[in-house]
């Protein structure tokens, strides 16, 4: 998981509440990621910065948003008009350029009630 | 969505064995990467391959690509039962680095 941190591990949120997620690297990466999985399923990109203060929707964004003010940081928040946010939110971060892999955060579980 | 689907779902084999897992991918990529994943934790990376090659040894892992047939073998020899994880093919088609990720093969190494 090394150089990336995700808090909290576990999330409980009632419905109708907004919640953020923390991620934070310090690896001097400058791209980041967010992620969703699902039980048994693979990731599926939500959000995604190549730069600090600019970032792009992924496949799913719908429900989420973010922000990338510091290099270090980048925070998803699940907001109340995601209808099924219950799953496990992973980050991820990389070096610019096609040749480096993505390193990751251990991750959080969230769980709507 | 999905770009890669995983061949198999799950796996189950015995300490000692190989196991092979296979990935199928739709678009044309940059290269391919394959992650592993212990339950209910991030991803480990462990193997890219990029599309102009065939195939890349690291340690007891080989992976093979064949861009012809847009495939990807990930093959683990002499497994041990710490290898027990969840493993997918991740592709990059060069649009900011973004992956698009199988639905991974659940392999089970057992003593």
């Amino acid at each position: 998981d090394g150089g990336i941190t995700q808090s909290p591990k576990y999330l409980f949120r009632k419905e109708g509440q907004n919640v953020t997620l923390s991620c934070e690297q310090n690896l001097n990466h400058d791209a980041m990621y967010w992620y969703r999985q699902d039980p048994g399923q693979g990731l599926r990109l939500i959000y995604y910065s190549q730069i600090v203060n600019d970032f792009q929707k992924g496949d799913i964004a719908e429900g989420y948003s973010v922000s990338r003010e510091k290099k270090e940081s980048f925070p998803l928040t699940v907001t109340s008009a995601q209808k099924n946010p219950t799953a496990f939110y992973l980050c991820a971060s990389k070096p610019q350029g096609s040749i480096y892999e993505q390193y990751f955060g251990p991750g959080t579980r969230l769980t709507v009630t | 969505s999905q770009q890669g689907e995983e061949d198999p779902q799950a796996l189950s084999i015995q300490e000692g064995e190989n196991a092979t897992m296979n990935c199928s991918y739709k678009t044309s990529i940059n290269n391919l990467q394959w992650y592993r994943q212990n339950s209910g934790r991030g991803l480990v990376h462990l193997i890219l391959i990029r599309s102009n090659e065939r195939e890349k040894h690291s340690g007891r892992l080989r992976v093979t690509l064949d861009t012809s047939k847009k495939s990807s073998s990930l093959l683990i020899t002499a497994s041990r039962a710490a290898d027990t994880a969840s493993y997918f093919c991740a592709t990059d088609t060069g649009t900011a680095s973004k992956l698009t990720f199988g639905t991974g093969t659940r392999l089970q190494v057992t003593l």
